[in-house]
This record gives C-alpha cells, structure tokens and sequence, in this order.
C-alpha cells in the first residue's frame, strides 16, 4: 500500500542551526502538508503546498520556515533558525484530490532543539 | 477560532470493553468532522468521517454521529481488540479543505 514516508525519524540540533525535514508524499498526491504537535499539544497546521507553491499556511509558519519540493518525489520543509519552541513532532501529509478531508500522513520527525 | 477538544488520555481497557471517546468542537461555520488513529509506528490515517448533522461514520466496528445541537463526535466501539490500541485524533474541516483543526489526541491501550 503506498504510504508517505519522512525522514529523518528523529532529528537533535543545536539552537540557531538550520534544519531540513524530508518527506515523500504518495506519488500520485497533487497535495502536500505539514503539520506539528508540541509534546502534549493539539496537532497544528503548519502550511499547505499545490502545484509549486504554498495555498495555504497557519501565523506558525513565519518566515524562519519554507517548503519546497525541489524534484519530482520529495517535499521539504526547512527551519532556517531554529528555536527551542520549534521543538515538536512534524508530520508530513499529501492528498490526491481536496474537499474530502483525507489526509494521508507520514509517520512524523521528531525534531528536539537544544 | 475552530477548535476540537478531545477527552483526555491514556485511556486503558480489558479486550471487549466498550469504548467512548468524547469529542467536542467549536467552529465558525458548517464543519466536516473525522477521527484519525495513528496506530505505532505508524502515520496518521483516517479512520472515519461525517460531513453533515446527523451522520454517522464507520469503520473498522467504531461510529461516530455528528451532532450538532451538542457540537459533538464521540467516537464509539462496542467491544475493543488489543489490535485497536493506538491514539486516536478528532479533528474538523471548517470550509471543506485538508487544513484540519485536532484536538490533543487520546492513547487508547487494550489489555487482554
């Protein structure tokens, strides 16, 4: 069954690094998404991403964070600067069509910034 | 703003237990609503959806009723499996879009 798969499982940084998660969405998704949960939060949109640019993103997503989706398969979302609060659970998730609600997500990357 | 509040975990039961799992929201519009479960190691995936009052979503033995004078989605299971041990996330669509509002998240265990 095809899946979204995320890489790295788990990432440790220095605070002010420069980080990248990966994702690779179902290939024949058109639809890409981040979102997050902080430890013992509410999962957060982060920003949605269609035909090579963003539709949609939450007042999370400033400009220390991008997506891009640099080839034909992968969909990264880069934190230019990270910060402590920045430490979270990200997941990566990729539709076919909209309007349906279902959301196909990776298994996330823990991010922990120190 | 849309918000989803889920009762709060870890929820523990015996194998055949009946299960509820509360959820409430609030919303500006005419929501969508799911449950998503994450079983371990695992991504999150939908495991039902209802997108007007009254509806009831099922899947996998759970339901869930949209209720809309109560503003709610409890999802239900009338005898767990240990297979169904996992966390299991309300969420809501305010305009029919994939940004879901969740709520925290419930983990569910089953012990047999």
């Amino acid at each position: 069954e095809p899946e979204v798969t995320q890489t790295p499982s788990h990432q440790v940084t220095q605070m002010g690094q420069e980080v990248i998660l990966r994702c690779v969405p179902i290939s024949n998704h058109l639809y890409f998404y981040w979102y997050r949960q902080i430890l013992g939060q509410k999962v957060e949109f982060l920003v949605s991403f269609y035909n090579n640019e963003i539709s949609e993103k939450s007042e999370i997503f400033d400009d220390q964070f991008s997506v891009e989706r640099p080839d034909g398969s992968n969909f990264t979302l880069k934190i230019r600067s990270t910060k402590l609060e920045d430490s979270a659970m990200y997941f990566c998730a990729s539709s076919e069509a909209t309007g349906s609600g279902e959301l196909f997500f990776g298994e996330g990357s823990r991010l922990t910034v120190l | 703003g849309d918000s989803v509040t889920q009762m709060e975990g870890p929820v523990t039961l015996s194998e055949e237990a009946f299960l509820t799992i509360n959820c409430t929201y609030t919303a500006t519009g005419y929501p969508s609503l799911f449950w998503y479960v994450q079983y371990p190691g695992e991504g999150l995936q939908l495991l039902l959806k209802a997108t007007k009052a009254d509806d009831k979503g099922s899947n996998k033995g759970f339901e869930a009723t949209y209720r809309k004078e109560t503003t709610s989605f409890h999802l239900e299971k009338g005898s767990v499996q240990v297979s169904d041990s996992a966390v299991y996330f309300c969420a809501l669509s305010d305009f029919g879009n994939e940004k879901l509002t969740f709520g925290t998240g419930t983990r569910l265990t089953i012990i047999p």
